[in-house]
């Protein structure tokens, strides 16, 4: 069956280092991939959206990474702060008319 | 500062009873979503819609729920009847497809229990 799953529930991390997230997905061919923030009680915000054609995209200090042959995507907050604490969910497209699949998450902390 | 509405934010409701959660989408785009949220599933894909006409809505149960887009700037998710195990944060998104995909932006759910 298919499967997305993302690394440890919690992320605790110290206020200016990296946070590294990870998504690995099986029996899944994506178009693309996502990633999202949610903060308690609201909705998922889109922050990027990665290609299979593609290896990496930036956006100020966040990075994610597409490695369609280890199927897996690595998403990075550089120089974190605590306003960066939240869940980060990934998503997959299936190639299925934009359809998405989401992880469960990942929830990072950032201590000052 | 586009935004996608949704109402009521939260509901409270007695097993058995209609539930009618409403959403605006975002002017101009053509795709809307319906997701529900809970501890145990996470996020789940319930129905979807592009320009108004429904594409996928194998995600709900087809018993109780129904979903509908009577015009563009109105998309609705009805219950009836609610059980308790509908209790969850049910979410629209609505996003511009094209080719490339395309990000999809969230309303800030309504809190559903029913009793």
């Amino acid at each position: 069956s298919q499967k997305i799953e993302q690394n440890s529930e919690a992320l605790n991390i110290q206020e200016g280092k990296t946070a590294t997230l990870t998504c690995n997905y099986t029996n899944y061919s994506p178009a693309y991939l996502q990633w999202y923030r949610q903060d308690p009680g609201r909705g998922p915000v889109f922050l990027l959206l990665i290609r299979e054609n593609e290896k990496e995209k930036r956006k100020e200090r966040l990075k994610v990474t597409f490695d369609t042959t280890l199927k897996q995507s690595l998403f990075h907050i550089t120089a974190s702060q605590p306003a960066d604490s939240a869940t980060y969910l990934c998503a997959l497209d299936m190639r299925s008319d934009y359809k998405l699949s989401f992880g469960a998450g990942t929830t990072v902390t950032v201590r000052a | 500062d586009a935004r996608v509405t949704q109402t009521p934010r939260h509901k409270v409701t007695e097993m058995g009873q209609e539930v009618t959660m409403r959403c605006q989408p975002i002017l101009g785009h053509n795709t809307v979503f319906w997701y529900r949220q809970t501890m145990m599933q996470g996020l789940e894909l319930l129905a979807y819609f592009r320009n108004r006409a429904p594409l996928d809505d194998s995600g709900m149960p087809k018993d109780r729920f129904s979903a509908e887009m009577p015009d563009a700037t109105l998309a609705t998710l009805k219950i009836q009847p609610s059980e308790p195990r509908d209790s969850a944060v049910y979410f629209c998104a609505s996003g511009l497809v094209r080719t490339g995909g395309a990000e999809q932006y969230f309303g800030p759910g309504t809190r559903l229990t029913v009793t």
